[in-house]
């Protein structure tokens, strides 16, 4: 049973707040670590997919780091807001035909 | 360009009925898979569906069943509906970008068991 692992559960901030979350998944037989932002009632918006150690990418102010070695990736968010509000999924893929979830991150940003 | 779209968006059924799920993956994508997602958690990998095909299959009964037609659109089917089947369900089609594969999700199908 492959364990992905999301911190925190749930983050309240202050719009214009920087944020982080973390995704840790199983070292061994990596082969990608997915990014997703979910917003209520619609479908997972895709964010990042990520291959390689070290790997970072970027997206708007949405930016995200990959550590195959130790087994972690992190999403960062700069200057939150409200719109940002979401669950943020992460799945390790070890290169089967599934992807595995953690229990995602619930961000609210506060105006 | 229509994504992934499935349906019904909602229904409502009672223990021990049975219960069909559609799903139509996004244009040019060939590869089904179903996720159950109950409350407070992250989606399950249920199965996956290729040429027609269940290729991988996750830690679920065999009252899931699937099916994918020839147009690649696929049917989740769950037989003796029990109250713990209450959950969203996702469809997700795969694809590849510059090497990568992805996923595209629908918004899901609400189960209520009552």
């Amino acid at each position: 049973i492959l364990n992905v692992e999301q911190s925190p559960q749930s983050l309240h901030v202050q719009e214009g707040d920087s944020t982080n979350f973390t995704c840790s998944f199983p070292s061994s037989n990596f082969y990608a670590l997915h990014w997703y932002r979910w917003e209520t009632a619609k479908s997972p918006e895709a964010l990042f997919v990520m291959t390689l150690n070290g790997d970072e990418k970027k997206k708007g102010r949405i930016s995200a780091t990959l550590n195959t070695k130790e087994g972690y990736s992190y999403l960062y968010i700069k200057g939150s807001q409200p719109e940002d509000s979401a669950t943020y999924l992460c799945a390790f893929n070890n290169a089967g035909n599934m992807l595995t979830f953690g229990g995602g991150t619930r961000l609210m940003v506060k105006p | 360009d229509a994504g992934v779209t499935q349906s019904p968006t909602h229904l409502i059924k009672t223990r021990g009925q049975q219960v069909t799920l559609r799903c139509s993956p996004k244009s040019g994508h060939d590869t089904v898979s179903w996720y159950q997602q109950a409350l407070g958690q992250g989606p399950q990998f249920i199965f996956q569906y290729y040429e027609e095909e269940e290729r991988q299959r996750g830690n679920f009964p065999d009252r899931f069943s699937g099916h994918q037609f020839p147009n690649y659109s696929s049917e989740l089917n769950v037989n003796a509906l029990l109250l713990g089947d209450s959950a969203l369900y996702l469809c997700a089609s795969r694809y590849w970008d510059r090497g990568l594969m992805g996923y595209t999700f629908g918004s899901g199908t609400r189960l209520t068991v009552v």
